[in-house]
C-alpha cells in the first residue's frame, strides 16, 4: 500500500520563475493538504483540497494556487518565485475533512535562487 | 503564525531515559497531535488527543492534554537511538477541518 508520493524531491529554480509540485495520497485518501516548512520552522498550511475544490486556506498570497483530479492527486503551483519561498513543500493526505491524522509525504526541496 | 510552541527547543539524553517536551496552544483546540519528523523528511503521525481526554497512551509514549492551561506534554520512555528526531506538536480547531497549527517543534538527541 502506497503512501504519499510527491515529485521532484528536489527543485532550483531562479527568482521569477513559475514552479509546479505534484502529490499523490495514499490510497483511500481523499482529502489533500499542503503545507510549507522553512528551515527550522514547523509546517505552515497552505490550502487544503476535497472534491477538486480549495476548502481551506492559510496565510499565503494568490502566488500559490493549486488543483486537485479526480483520482485525488493534486499540484501546487507557485508564480513569481521570491527567494522566501525556499523550504520544504510537504503533501498531506487523509480520509475526510474533519480532525483526521495526516500522512505526510516526504516533501519537495525547493530552492529559489 | 504558528499555533503552537513546543519547550524545549532542543532536548539530548542518554539512551534508555525518558524523553519530555511540552507544547503550548492559544486558542481552543478539537484536538492535539504529535507528529515526529527525521531530518528534513514528512513527518509522521505519533498520537492524536481530543479536547475531552486528559491522557492517552501509544506503546513507550504517553501524552497528556491541560485544556485549562492551554498545554500538552509528550513522554517517551526507555528513549533508544531511532527516536532521534524532531517532534512536533499540531492543534486542530472547530471548523477549520484538517487544517493544523503547527509548532516550532522540539529537536531530540538520543546518545547510544
Amino acid at each position: 500500500d502506497a503512501g504519499v508520493t510527491q515529485s521532484p524531491t528536489h527543485l532550483i529554480k531562479t527568482r521569477g520563475q513559475q514552479v509546479t509540485l505534484r502529490c499523490s495520497p495514499k490510497s483511500g485518501h481523499d482529502t489533500v493538504s499542503w503545507y510549507q516548512q522553512a528551515l527550522g520552522q514547523g509546517p505552515q498550511f497552505i490550502f487544503q483540497y476535497y472534491e477538486e475544490e480549495e476548502r481551506q486556506r492559510g496565510n499565503f498570497p494568490d502566488r500559490f494556487s493549486g488543483h486537485q483530479f479526480p483520482n485525488y492527486s493534486s499540484e501546487l503551483n507557485v508564480n513569481a518565485l521570491l527567494l522566501g519561498d525556499s523550504a520544504l513543500y510537504l503533501c498531506a493526505s487523509s480520509p475526510g475533512v474533519f480532525n483526521s491524522p495526516l500522512h505526510f509525504g516526504n516533501g519537495t526541496r525547493l530552492t529559489v535562487t | 503564525s504558528q499555533q503552537g510552541e513546543e519547550d524545549p527547543q532542543a532536548l539530548s539524553i542518554q539512551e534508555g531515559e525518558n524523553a519530555t517536551m511540552n507544547c503550548s496552544y492559544k486558542t481552543s483546540i478539537n484536538n492535539l497531535q504529535w507528529y515526529r519528523q527525521n531530518s528534513g523528511r514528512g513527518l509522521v503521525h505519533l498520537i492524536l488527543i481530543r479536547s475531552n481526554e486528559r491522557e492517552k497512551h501509544s506503546g513507550r509514549l504517553r501524552v497528556t492534554l491541560d485544556t485549562s492551561k492551554k498545554s500538552s506534554s509528550l513522554l517517551i520512555t526507555a528513549s533508544r537511538a531511532a527516536d532521534t528526531a524532531s517532534y512536533f506538536c499540531a492543534t486542530g480547531q472547530t471548523n477549520t477541518g484538517n487544517q493544523f497549527y503547527f509548532g516550532t517543534g522540539t529537536s531530540l538527541t538520543v546518545i547510544p
